[in-house]
């Protein structure tokens, strides 16, 4: 298996525009994590999903952001709009029945 | 937030032990110790991860006492390519399990 992958691996957007992010977890993986990190607040989680249903999603900031997983080998992260606070790297994580969790290599956002 | 305390930095020297401390006084009895370790620019790497007893792996061997308050993550002979942010995350093993990080440890690997 290749590993999470995540696409793209860089966005640079204008501020306002519509950002989607997207992750091909590991096939067979039951949970898949979006995280999101900066040099102010680290590591955050913001949503993850078990069997393809969100279970928590406390970490999302804003409306402006939402995250789909129409299926077990697909997510979406989607930011609308945009601003120039949402730059940061964003990970996508997946694991099975909670044991280690297998990161992609990230997609860095930057929103001028 | 996260329910571990870790040092902010430590370092070692090239070839020797790095023992990184971490503390979880608050665990719970269904609660996991996970580390994890992020190179820079790369993302989060799984090390190990363990409930009561002693763990090891060929990454590193993981220490908890006995009564979980703490634990302690060793890498028996570290390399330059050991430098990296080391974290402790405690998670259950259920239907809530998610992985929160702290700000972890950051260690220097000296030549």
């Amino acid at each position: 298996d290749a590993g999470v992958i995540q696409s793209p691996r860089h966005e640079v957007t204008e501020m306002g525009q519509e950002v989607t992010l997207r992750c091909k977890p590991i096939s067979g993986h039951d949970y898949l994590f979006w995280y999101r990190q900066t040099m102010m607040r680290g590591l955050e989680l913001l949503i993850y999903f078990n069997n393809n249903v969100p279970i928590d999603d406390s970490g999302m900031p804003e409306d402006r952001f939402s995250a789909k997983m129409p299926n077990a080998s697909f997510s979406t992260l989607k930011i609308q709009p945009s601003e120039p606070r949402d730059s940061a790297v964003y990970f996508c994580a997946s694991s099975l029945q909670s044991t280690e969790a297998f990161f992609g290599q990230g997609t860095r956002l930057t929103v001028v | 937030d996260a329910k571990t305390t870790q040092p902010t930095s430590m370092d070692c020297a090239e070839g020797r032990a790095a023992n990184l401390p971490c503390n979880h006084s608050t665990i719970s009895g269904n609660e996991y110790v996970y580390w994890y370790r992020q190179i820079h620019s790369q993302g989060p790497q799984y090390i190990i991860h363990g409930l009561k007893n002693n763990e090891t792996n060929e990454m590193a061997s993981l220490i908890i006492t006995e009564d979980r308050k703490s634990s302690t993550l060793i890498l028996p002979h570290a390399t330059l390519r050991d430098t990296a942010v080391y974290y402790c995350i405690v998670a259950p093993l259920d239907s809530s399990y998610k992985l929160i990080f702290g700000s972890g440890t950051r260690l220097l690997v000296r030549p």
